[in-house]
């Protein structure tokens, strides 16, 4: 049963640290996806890759995240410093595009809290 | 701008049918999604509709109406199991997905 795996699960860090959340996509698939989820903004796409190279990051602050996939079984989320608004739950979501469309696989999420 | 839109909360008794509706204004549309979320949990894929019409998957059925941007999620036969968020996405020209807020389904015994 292939499941997009992410860690940690739960991450409770003081503003201005740094934080990596890691992500391993369903082997096969060539699309990755970070989202965001608050209660008060539900669902945001932060940023997402296609075959490792990243085609949109718009939705995601420059000046303190980053997202990566130095191969094609890991994609990370960098947040460098951290400050209380990047509380929320970060989900990871892998697909594979072809003819007809694809569903996107969500992993279990890490719930990040910053103090 | 791109929008979804779809009800906050309903609610509905256990064993009865409920309906959740989704319109949508996006820039180009390449399928429609929804996607089931428990509290606490990932969202996770019900179903997917491109063309005009019904897809039925056991209880769940989805709606779609490209030409009133519009599409529903019927549940039938409710179960307390079925308490979660119900999440409309919409596949735009870029093939991103745009999601809807969600819609919280309470079910009562």
């Amino acid at each position: 049963d292939a499941r997009v795996t992410q860690t940690p699960r739960d991450k409770v860090t003081e503003m201005g640290q740094e934080v990596t959340m890691r992500c391993q996509p369903i082997l096969g698939h060539n699309t990755v996806f970070w989202y965001r989820q608050t209660m008060m903004q539900g669902l945001e796409l932060l940023a997402y890759f296609r075959n490792r190279a990243p085609l949109d990051d718009s939705g995601m602050p420059k000046d303190r995240f980053s997202a990566e996939m130095p191969d094609a079984t890991l994609a990370t989320l960098k947040i460098q410093p951290s400050e209380p608004r990047d509380s929320a739950v970060y989900f990871c979501a892998s697909g594979l595009v072809r003819t007809g469309g694809y569903e996107q696989y969500f992993g279990p999420g890490t719930r990040l809290t910053v103090t | 701008g791109q929008n979804i839109d779809q009800p906050t909360e309903m609610t509905a008794t256990e064993g009865a049918i409920v309906q959740i509706n989704c319109t949508y204004q996006t820039s180009g549309f390449n399928g429609l999604f929804w996607y089931q979320q428990h509290a606490g949990e990932a969202p996770t894929f019900l179903s997917y509709n491109v063309l005009d019409g019904l897809e039925e998957k056991g209880r769940f059925s989805s709606f779609l109406s490209r030409s009133k941007g519009y599409s529903y999620l019927l549940l039938k036969e409710l179960q307390m199991k079925d308490s979660a968020s119900y999440l409309c996405a919409v596949r735009d020209s870029n093939y991103q997905l745009i999601w809807g807020a969600g819609t919280k389904l309470i079910i009562k015994p």
